[in-house]
């Protein structure tokens, strides 16, 4: 149930763009995505759901593929604060509150 | 501040004993989730609670259990520890199902 995510690392030159991929082999509800610094708790980034899109915040965006069970996170023009783990989480048709984290990405933005 | 606490935020204890994970949530919020996180993993899934009830259940070993308590706040006891519990724990709380999950800053057992 787990979901995968894609790349499992990423470096990144300030005002570089990345994208981030999660996919699940079940059918999602919806997908949670978090950014976590180190030593730090994980933080909320924004929420999509089944036949929606939400967006967070300026310049993170993402986008969810309902039919391929796919979520993607995009960061445009990085700085260096995106320096992070992010995790996508899932909750699969049936099981909603049943919030599953993938891996993480882990970041890097340099300057 | 994400308004839920964890305490204690660090935990020094010996194989073979029993802890209690105290976690209060956002004030309101009626669900609440642990995770587990070792060094370099992810955040793995124990279990969720809604209003009282426990509601998921992910890989939580038997030697692990938990409540949520009439005034919500959850408890998580860890028992005939090992090792290989080392790990930092994770509450979060939501507002109900499908809405975003507040992290608490986590408590930090080293089990030695």
């Amino acid at each position: 149930q787990q979901p995968v995510q894609s790349p499992q690392a990423v470096i990144l030159r300030e005002g570089e763009d990345a994208v981030i991929n999660c996919s699940s082999s079940k059918a999602l509800y919806s997908v949670h995505w978090y950014r976590q610094k180190h030593g730090e708790a994980p933080v909320f980034l924004m929420i999509l759901l089944k036949g929606g899109e939400q967006k967070g915040h300026d310049k993170i965006s993402a986008s969810f593929n309902e039919k391929k069970q796919q979520s993607s996170l995009y960061l445009t023009a990085s700085q260096l604060s995106y320096s992070g783990t992010y995790f996508c989480g899932t909750e699969i048709v049936g099981s909603q509150g049943n919030l599953i984290f993938g891996k993480g990405t882990k970041l890097s933005v340099k300057p | 501040d994400s308004g839920v606490t964890q305490t204690p935020k660090h935990l020094i204890t010996a194989t073979g004993q029993r802890v209690t994970l105290r976690c209060s949530p956002r004030s309101g919020d009626l669900s609440v989730y642990w995770y587990q996180q070792s060094l370099d993993q992810g955040l793995q899934f124990l279990i969720q609670y809604y209003n009282g009830e426990e509601r998921a259940k992910g890989n939580i070993l038997e030697r692990f259990s938990a409540q949520q308590f009439p005034d919500l706040h959850s408890e998580l006891n860890l028992s005939s520890l090992e090792l290989g519990d080392s790990a930092l724990y994770f509450c979060a709380s939501s507002a109900t199902l499908n809405t975003e999950a507040f992290f608490g800053q986590g408590t930090r057992l080293t089990v030695v």
